[in-house]
């Protein structure tokens, strides 16, 4: 079946650790994104990319970083320089500049102590 | 990326039609108004989505006034199923963000 996997849904870090976060696609789709939500918030885009080896920051990128080695894979690493990391990430993949649905994974739900 | 206010809540009862307002005051001529959904602790699902003209299909109908300023998102036989933080969306047609906010919780109630 296809879709977007996001890998662990749970995830746990001691204070200062980087840790990366994994989003896998088989849709075939150029864009991938990635997005934070806080509890009792909305989504808000941290980064996108829309081809491989190459990727914009969106509202929320300080103390996150990505790669784009491949089309269906974009990982995201939460450093240490990111002040708030405990928070739910969701990944979504879409067709590049058609106006169609995003896909977005079950996310990942990542608790620094 | 044009703004969209919604309600932050919403009651339903189960059965009856559940009518979701968006207003995008500020949209321009090539923006999409877009409806996800998000049941608590999973990723956003893909509801609807329109320009100009109304749209339909199996989970809910959307309706865009004629000046393109504000929608309603129908879903006509809300279940509890449908309890859920809606969000719309409005998109251009040449970019691939997704801008959201902070959407609707709709409650459906027995």
């Amino acid at each position: 079946d296809g879709g977007i996997t996001q890998s662990p849904k749970y995830l746990f870090r001691k204070e200062g650790q980087n840790v990366t976060l994994s989003c896998e696609q088989n849709l075939n789709h150029d864009a991938m994104y990635w997005y934070r939500q806080d509890p009792g918030q909305g989504l808000r885009l941290i980064y996108y990319s829309q081809i491989v080896n190459d990727f914009q920051k969106g509202d929320i990128a300080e103390g996150y970083s990505v790669s784009r080695e491949k089309k269906e894979s974009f990982p995201l690493t939460v450093t240490s320089a990111q002040k708030n990391p405990t928070a739910f990430y969701l990944c979504a993949s879409s067709i590049l500049l058609v106006n169609t649905e995003a896909f977005f994974g079950q996310g990942t739900r990542l608790t620094v102590v | 990326d044009a703004k969209t206010t919604q309600p932050t809540s919403m009651d339903c009862a189960e059965g009856r039609a559940a009518n979701l307002p968006c207003n995008h005051s500020t949209i321009s001529g090539n923006e999409y108004v877009y409806w996800y959904r998000q049941i608590h602790s999973q990723g956003p699902q893909y509801i609807i989505h329109g320009l100009k003209n109304n749209e339909t299909n199996e989970m809910a109908s959307l309706i865009i006034t004629e000046d393109r300023k504000s929608s309603t998102l129908i879903l006509p036989h809300a279940t509890l199923r449908d309890t859920a933080v809606y969000y719309c969306i409005v998109k251009g047609r040449n970019t691939d963000k997704l801008i959201f906010g902070t959407g609707t919780r709709l409650q459906v109630f027995p």
